[in-house]
């Protein structure tokens, strides 16, 4: 059964930082492309961040650009997301998700507040 | 990047059709035939209805489908039932490896 968990999120001050994890199942991990998506609080959904196969080449969305970095290990089946310099804006629900967006994780909650 | 435009609403009677529409330019939608749609329900992740603009995944009903003209996609909810009440979202490439979805939909079923 093909499974993606997400682990890590929390209440985290401004200007602070945050690592997220989510852990592969089910399929061979370390041959497909990764998502990050977000949704803030009653808002939509926001693509985040896709990392290559074997890591190499990361893509970000312009809001986080220079702030996150996505990253994974396919020893370990898992993918990261480590968010650094947080904003109240950042605070959203985390999905992992396939290349194709057709397998989501649950999601994470990361909530930005002082 | 901003978002494709969605309707926030969209609602229809058991057994009828609704059809979504998803707003973008000529550098997401109108470029990429990699136009998705996603149904999410309260609380739970998305989960995709269609890729590709027109394509179903294995398991999603044959009255969900998907069209393109132009800058704009479209999803068609046919024979609306209950559990089709959700929020839909679209979904493009855009280009230079980086995607944008849309503002999303609300399909209330009456």
């Amino acid at each position: 059964q093909v499974q993606l968990v997400e682990s890590g999120g929390g209440v985290v001050q401004p200007g602070r930082s945050l690592r997220l994890s989510c852990a592969a199942s089910g399929f061979t991990f370390s041959t497909n492309p990764m998502n990050w998506v977000r949704q803030a609080p009653g808002k939509g959904l926001e693509w985040v961040a896709i990392i290559s196969y074997d890591g190499r080449i990361e893509y970000y969305a312009d809001s986080v650009k220079g702030r996150f970095t996505i990253s994974r290990d396919n020893s370990k089946n898992t993918l990261y997301l480590q968010m650094n310099s947080l904003r109240s804006e950042d605070t959203a629900v985390y999905y992992c998700a396939l290349q194709a967006f057709d397998i989501w994780g649950q999601g994470t909650m990361v909530t930005v507040s002082s | 990047q901003s978002a494709l435009t969605q309707p926030p609403s969209a609602s229809g009677s058991p057994g009828q059709s609704v059809t979504i529409s998803c707003t973008g330019t000529s550098s997401d939608v109108g470029d990429s035939n990699f136009v998705s749609w996603y149904q999410q329900h309260p609380g739970k992740a998305p989960k995709l209805m269609i890729y590709e603009v027109n394509k179903r995944p294995s398991g999603v009903p044959d009255r969900f489908s998907g069209s393109k003209s132009g800058n704009t996609a479209s999803l068609t909810v046919s024979g609306l039932q209950a559990e089709d009440e959700a929020d839909y979202y679209c979904s493009s490439y855009a280009g230079s490896n980086n995607y944008v979805f849309g503002t999303g939909t609300k399909v209330t079923v009456l």
